[in-house]
């Protein structure tokens, strides 16, 4: 069976950097072709984005966040790490973590339940 | 960044009836060498993580149920629920692999009329 789960703060303050943790089992991200993603959802909105990180340890970034972004894995613990710096309210949201399955294949096909990140002072 | 345009935002529809939700993007998602679309369908339900449907814009994900289709070409895809089901309320999002950023739709939520 396949799970990832998001963990992290429930609420940051602004300006602040927010870390978020994904902690999968059931797959492997040394495997070729897999990937991990970070997307998130404002209330009530569309899903955005974020970063990914491949087996390989390529990574990219959303353009729009990516000088506020950093991702990185670590094999051994089955986990993959988001941090995002300079914390605004706007970035509430709820932060997802999600498998990309295989090569050329980046679509999400297994997601996390999510945590709900709120951004206030 | 490539643009995903959905329409409509919302629709209600009677149970057994069809559902139809169109997916627009701002460039082709074709990729001419291998013909494929990199174009995917998601569903979320209220509380829910989004749930993969289709992939490659009409390939069926395992265990969607088959009155659900995906279909389209280059810039305008459609997914269609033949025979709306209770369990299908949810909103809808599309999804662009062809470059990132993996950009989504705005989301269309469909409702029971």
């Amino acid at each position: 069976q396949i799970t990832l789960k998001e963990s992290g703060p429930t609420l940051v303050k602004p300006t602040q950097t927010l870390t978020l943790t994904c902690t999968f089992s059931g797959f492997s991200l040394t495997t070729s072709g897999v990937g991990v993603a970070w997307i998130r959802q404002p209330p009530g909105e569309a899903l955005e984005w974020l970063a990914i990180i491949y087996w390989d340890g390529e990574e990219r970034y959303s353009p729009s966040l990516k000088n506020r972004l950093t991702i990185t894995k670590d094999t051994s613990k089955n986990q993959v790490v988001l941090t995002m710096t300079n914390m605004d309210p706007v970035d509430t949201a709820t932060y997802y973590c999600a498998r990309r399955p295989a090569h050329s294949l980046n679509i999400f096909d297994l997601w996390g339940r999510g945590t709900l990140v709120t951004i206030s002072s | 960044d490539i643009v995903m345009t959905q329409s409509p935002d919302s629709l209600a529809v009677s149970l057994g009836e069809r559902a139809t939700i169109n997916c627009k993007s701002s460039q082709s998602v074709l990729y001419n060498s291998n013909r494929k679309n990199y174009l995917g369908w998601y569903q979320q339900k209220p509380g829910q993580p989004p749930k993969l449907l289709f992939y490659w814009a009409s390939t069926r994900q395992s265990g969607v149920p088959d009155r659900f289709s995906g279909s389209g070409s280059g810039t305008d895809f459609t997914l269609t629920i033949t025979s709306l089901q209770a369990e299908d309320v949810a909103v809808y999002y599309c999804q662009q692999y062809y470059n990132p950023p993996y950009t989504f739709g705005q989301g269309t939520k469909v409702e029971i009329k």
